[in-house]
């Protein structure tokens, strides 16, 4: 059974840098067929997709993040991580890691981790 | 950009059929994902490649699409099933998740 687990800063300033790891146990990290996935979801509202690196290393983004996103993976750590720049108020929500098997879906999630942006 | 459109909110009552449906362009020709995510809780896959149940999630899930809409479909709604459902889909690899729907067992 996979497992993840966010950590990092709960609280980021106006215009720094939000920086999270994603700790994964129970499995491969670099096994082919996984992107290991950033999903966010602001107090009250729904799902966004931030991005996903694959088990090899190369990444995708959601667009209209605007190139502030970077996804990379450690696979000596077995973690993966998120690096969003310039960050604003817009930016608060809840941040989950989440395990993406190739055409089946997020099928294993961490618990989530609360990120406040305000100074 | 793709849209995925879905009601806000649906109710039923227990025993009964709830249906959740999500609407964008060009659906049939994608796959579609739902998930459930109860209070306070991570979200949890319940329906994938349109129709299909990952290992554990109750039989009275199923899931179809025709023409521009996927559907959700709980038969036998439990209260435990009370929960925000959220469908996803894929648009030129980016993933796209609709609004999400409050489902309330009354």
């Amino acid at each position: 059974q996979v497992q993840l687990q966010e950590s990092g800063p709960g609280l980021v300033k106006p215009s720094q840098t939000l920086s999270l790891t994603c700790s994964v146990s129970g499995g491969s990290i670099s096994r082919g067929s996984q992107y290991w996935t950033w999903i966010r979801q602001p107090p009250g509202k729904g799902l966004e997709w931030l991005g996903r690196v694959y088990s090899a290393g190369t990444a995708n983004y959601n667009p209209s993040l605007n190139g502030r996103i970077t996804i990379s993976l450690d696979t000596s750590k077995s973690q993966f991580s998120l690096i969003l720049t310039s960050v604003t108020a817009a930016d608060t929500a809840i941040y989950y890691c989440a395990r993406e098997l190739a055409t089946i879906g997020w099928d294993f999630w961490g618990q989530g981790a609360l990120v406040t942006v305000s100074s | 950009s793709y849209d995925l459109t879905q009601p806000p909110s649906v109710s039923v009552s227990p025993g009964q059929t709830a249906t959740v449906t999500c609407s964008g362009e060009t659906l049939a020709s994608r796959y579609t994902s739902w998930y459930q995510q109860r209070p306070g809780q991570s979200p949890v896959l319940v329906i994938y490649q349109d129709s299909k149940r990952p290992s554990g999630i109750p039989e009275r899930f199923s899931g179809s699409v025709s023409g521009n809409t996927a559907t959700l479909t709980i038969s036998g709604t439990q209260s435990l099933d009370e929960a925000d459902y959220y469908c996803q889909a894929w648009d030129s690899g980016d993933a796209v998740f609709g609004g999400g729907t409050r489902l309330t067992v009354l």
